[in-house]
């Protein structure tokens, strides 16, 4: 099944030291993104790329960034973590074009959930 | 660790009663709208959507409605199962060349057996 995969589930890291999650898709959709979900909170867009386009959110920090080698992958690497970035990260695909009978429906990976130590 | 998150607003049915999940959109422009559900340690799960050229859109169990003249979209569940506990968002999409989603904030669905 067609679907959107996310790696690891769990990842414990320690304040300040690197973590990279990772997100594939075999939806061959054009658009990847990145939410940030805290504790009954609404999914927060962190980035998001359109093919090879990036598009960083006004207020995400710099401590977040993204790559996407090839359509398929997607990686969010948060380069020193602190204990306020302990949340659900959250990798949705869409198709990106918005057209007659076409949604925008966004498709949801099951999530990872990061502890910061 | 996370810092604490808001409360949710909550709804509690009992098992085999009719559920009505309630959201107000903030953007007149938007024109297409999405309710998900998301279980506790997953990710959001599509249930059904609905464009602006619609009031109401019927799927299995499931209808939404959609008054734009006030921005408020409602998700109905009918015979609410269990399994419909979860956390509901709506999101919506102001279509053109903006393709992202802007979620609402989330209500916490209890069905009591």
């Amino acid at each position: 099944d067609a679907m959107v995969i996310q790696n690891p589930r769990y990842q414990v890291t320690q304040f300040g030291k690197p973590v990279t999650l990772s997100c594939s898709q075999t939806l061959n959709h054009n658009v990847m993104y990145w939410y940030q979900q805290k504790s009954s909170q609404a999914p927060k867009l962190l980035f998001h790329y359109y093919d090879k386009d990036f598009n960083n959110e006004a207020d995400t920090p710099d401590n977040f960034q993204s790559r996407r080698p090839n359509t398929s992958f997607c990686f969010l690497d948060i380069r020193s973590p602190g204990l306020g970035d302990a949340a659900m990260y959250l990798c949705a695909t869409s198709v990106g074009i918005f057209a007659a009978g076409v949604g925008n429906e966004q498709f949801f990976g099951p999530g990872t959930r990061l502890t910061v130590l | 660790g996370e810092s604490v998150g808001l409360h949710l607003p909550t709804l509690s049915v009992q098992e085999g009663d009719n559920s009505i999940i309630n959201c107000a959109y903030s953007n007149s422009a938007s024109d297409y709208f999405i309710w998900y559900k998301q279980e506790s340690g997953k990710g959001p799960q599509f249930i059904i959507d609905i464009r602006s050229n619609m009031d109401k859109r019927q799927g299995q169990r499931v209808t939404v409605l959609l008054n734009k003249t006030v921005k408020h979209l409602s998700l109905q569940i009918a015979a609410t199962q269990p399994g419909d506990s979860a956390v509901y968002f709506c999101a919506e999409n102001s279509g053109g060349s903006n393709y992202k989603l802007t979620f609402g904030k989330g209500t916490l669905l209890t069905v009591n057996p």
